[in-house]
């Protein structure tokens, strides 16, 4: 199963902000500036948004920013739209076993 | 660039299959690649992990053992052999590929379903 916890769901309106939790351990998350984020429409690939807790590759909105505290991380969607209606996973480099541990999952609903 | 899936179905528990993924429009044999599934209204778990080489390989608990992770830099592609499937298993399998130099997932497919019933 998934070993970081995000928060099942978090809605908002059109141009509102919001912001997803991603919580792990201080061997993945807190231990770690390797945290990304993923959007995902169902039967999609899912796309990178954010790399390296704050990073967004060549083409990403700049409506999306990351953050870290602890062994918390955050990802920040800005004047939302209504294509941000996706599914959003966290992913974190891990000193475990697995090196590379995901979330599972927040689905983001525009009202 | 792109990745895709193959090789899903509908198997009993305790049988076999192979599943493959073929990337192009990049130089395949630079890069580290992961399979990762998604169960049933459930999150991403990371499944099996290689190196660009090949030659470190790594799973997840609920699979070792059972799962092979393999890849033919000749063809381009990275396989998971998975055996004495549990109906635990199924899930949709994606093959994703990782950041030359940093730890995230730039390239994903589409992923190829597992069902498993008896």
């Amino acid at each position: 199963q998934s070993v970081l916890t995000q928060s099942a769901s978090v809605s908002g309106s059109p141009g509102q902000s919001i912001t997803i939790s991603c919580t792990g351990s201080n061997t993945d998350v807190g231990g770690h500036n390797s945290v990304s984020w993923y959007q995902h429409y169902p039967g999609k690939d899912p796309k990178l948004l954010i790399f390296d807790v704050s990073n967004r590759p060549s083409g990403v909105s700049d409506r999306f920013s990351g953050s870290k505290s602890g062994n918390t991380a955050s990802l920040s969607i800005s004047g939302l739209q209504s294509d941000d209606e996706a599914v959003y996973f966290c992913s974190s480099y891990s000193s475990d076993n697995m090196p590379y541990l995901f979330g599972s999952g927040t689905k983001v609903a525009v009202l | 660039v792109q990745l895709m899936e193959s090789g899903g179905g509908s198997v009993q528990p305790g049988g076999s299959l192979r599943l493959s993924c073929v990337a192009s429009g990049f130089t395949f044999s630079y890069y580290e690649m992961m399979w990762v599934r998604q169960a049933p209204g459930k999150g991403l778990e990371s499944v099996a992990y290689t190196s660009a080489s090949g030659a470190t390989t790594i799973y997840a608990d609920s699979v070792k053992g059972r799962f092979t992770i393999s890849r033919d830099d000749s063809a381009n592609s990275v396989h998971l052999q998975i055996s004495s499937l549990r109906v635990e298993d199924a899930a949709i399998y994606f093959c994703t590929r990782k950041m030359l130099f940093d730890p995230a997932f730039d390239i994903w497919g589409r992923g190829t379903v597992v069902s498993v019933s008896s």
